[in-house]
């Protein structure tokens, strides 16, 4: 079974650049690539959705290479309030499209 | 716009009893899907309702079962509770018409945290 593969947790200090990349080998051809934040206890929320290249919006920028077997989220000069799981979503072409957030990666924020 | 909403919050069971849960997805939404999260599974796909039907479903164990009345709200059934059901059930709803893929943006509840004792 296809899977999304993104590191389990991740640390920084306030107003550091933060990337968190994503592996997935088997993308569907016309799908996207989006990224959710999760703080605890809420569901996810949407942060940013990309085909390919590049894309930004005013909380982060998704790259994306040209073969779309990975995917990276950069946050920009991250806070205290960016501490949260981050999960990387894709199509999983395996199993018939079902969606699969995986487990994420937790980011930790300190002063 | 009100959001998605979840009830009940948080709910305690004991082993071998059943539980429902109920989401309304936000106004004009007819895709809604269902989620639970565990510290050891993460977030995992449970299934997918539009327009009343079934679209798309994980890999769960039939005690896992949905339906999606004409108003697109969705309740989620769970029959014969195990100890390993104890997660909290997340409902997410969409503008999705063709399939949930991962093309529309998904607006998740606060979610249900259920215990089984």
């Amino acid at each position: 079974l296809a899977k999304t593969t993104q590191p389990i947790s991740m640390d920084s200090y306030e107003g550091q650049e933060v990337n968190i990349t994503c592996s997935h080998n088997n993308i569907a051809t016309n799908d996207y690539i989006t990224w959710y934040q999760q703080f605890p206890s809420q569901g996810p929320r949407f942060i940013i959705q990309g085909y390919k290249t590049k894309v930004t919006n005013e909380v982060a920028s998704l790259f994306i290479p040209a073969d779309r077997k990975s995917s990276t989220l950069s946050l920009p000069r991250v806070s205290l309030s960016d501490t949260a799981v981050y999960y990387c979503l894709v199509a999983d072409k395996g199993s018939g499209y079902a969606l699969n957030f995986g487990k994420g990666t937790s980011l930790l924020v300190t002063p | 716009k009100a959001g998605v909403t979840q009830t009940p919050r948080y709910l305690i069971k004991t082993r071998g009893q059943q539980v429902t849960l109920s989401c309304s997805p936000i106004s004009g939404h007819r895709s809604v899907s269902w989620y639970q999260q565990t510290p050891g599974q993460g977030l995992q796909f449970l299934f997918e309702y539009f327009s009343e039907t079934q679209r798309n479903k994980g890999n769960f164990p039939g005690r896992f079962s949905g339906r999606q009345f004409s108003n697109s709200r969705s309740e989620m059934n769970v029959s014969t509770l195990e100890l390993g059901d104890s997660a909290l059930y997340l409902c997410a709803s969409s503008l999705s018409q063709t399939g949930i893929g991962v093309n529309e943006k998904l607006f998740f509840g606060s979610g249900t945290q259920l215990s089984v004792l």
